[in-house]
């Protein structure tokens, strides 16, 4: 299996504009995770799905943000309008449910200038 | 022996006493997470912990990273507060490594 696939792994754009970020999970995992991590803040969860529906977004920080999990396979992570303030190191890690362990994906740099 | 353990795995306690669920575990970490789980299988994120202590309302924790143990401690205990709660680690392969749980009741 190729693991969590994510992309881009690298994103830089500039303030105000539209960011997508793309997350496949390993092929059998229903739980999957986005997280987000910074200097400042180290890692933080920020929203969780199970069987394609969102369990827990309180970790979304603003309104800005958007997840969506149209399938088993796919997910997408927005940001619009980006900030600068949104720059960071974004995981996605998928698990099976009631499982011990969840698989994170390599990232992607976001940079918003 | 299982990388993340928690104690107790069941625990029942009347409203209003000091809750107090450990964690331990035996890999490098880069976090440790606590999470709830209620009856209708939905899991929140309470604390993200790599280091010292974290509190929200009624809940704490602490973490210490040299002896590789954390603990949740609930204030003034309230029946909504039975729940599964789950530590959770994330490694140095970035795996994120889940303990058994711990059943909390508590009754009114």
């Amino acid at each position: 299996d190729a693991g969590v696939i994510q992309s881009p792994r690298h994103e830089v754009t500039e303030m105000g504009q539209e960011v997508t970020l793309r997350c496949k999970p390993i092929s059998g995992h229903n739980s999957l995770f986005w997280y987000r991590q910074t200097m400042m803040r180290g890692l933080e969860l920020l929203i969780y799905f199970n069987n394609n529906v969102p369990i827990d977004d309180s970790g979304m920080p603003e309104d800005r943000f958007s997840a969506k999990m149209p399938n088993a396979s796919f997910s997408t992570l927005k940001i619009q309008p980006s900030e600068p303030r949104d720059s960071a190191v974004y995981f996605c890690a998928s698990s099976r449910t009631g499982g011990t362990e969840a698989f994170f994906g390599q990232g992607t740099r976001l940079t918003v200038v | 022996k299982n990388e993340v353990e928690q104690s107790p795995q069941n625990l029942t306690a009347q409203e209003g006493e000091f809750i107090t669920i450990n964690c331990s575990y035996s890999v490098g970490i880069s976090a440790l997470h606590w999470l709830q789980q209620h009856p209708g299988g939905g899991i929140v994120s309470l604390f993200m912990l790599s280091s010292g202590k974290k509190k929200h309302g009624r809940l704490i924790a602490t973490i210490n990273i040299q002896e590789k143990h954390s603990s949740l401690h609930i204030t003034a205990s309230h029946p909504r507060d039975s729940a599964v709660y789950i530590c959770a680690v994330i490694g140095s392969n970035y795996q994120l490594i889940w303990g058994a749980g711990t059943k909390l009741i508590i009754k009114p």
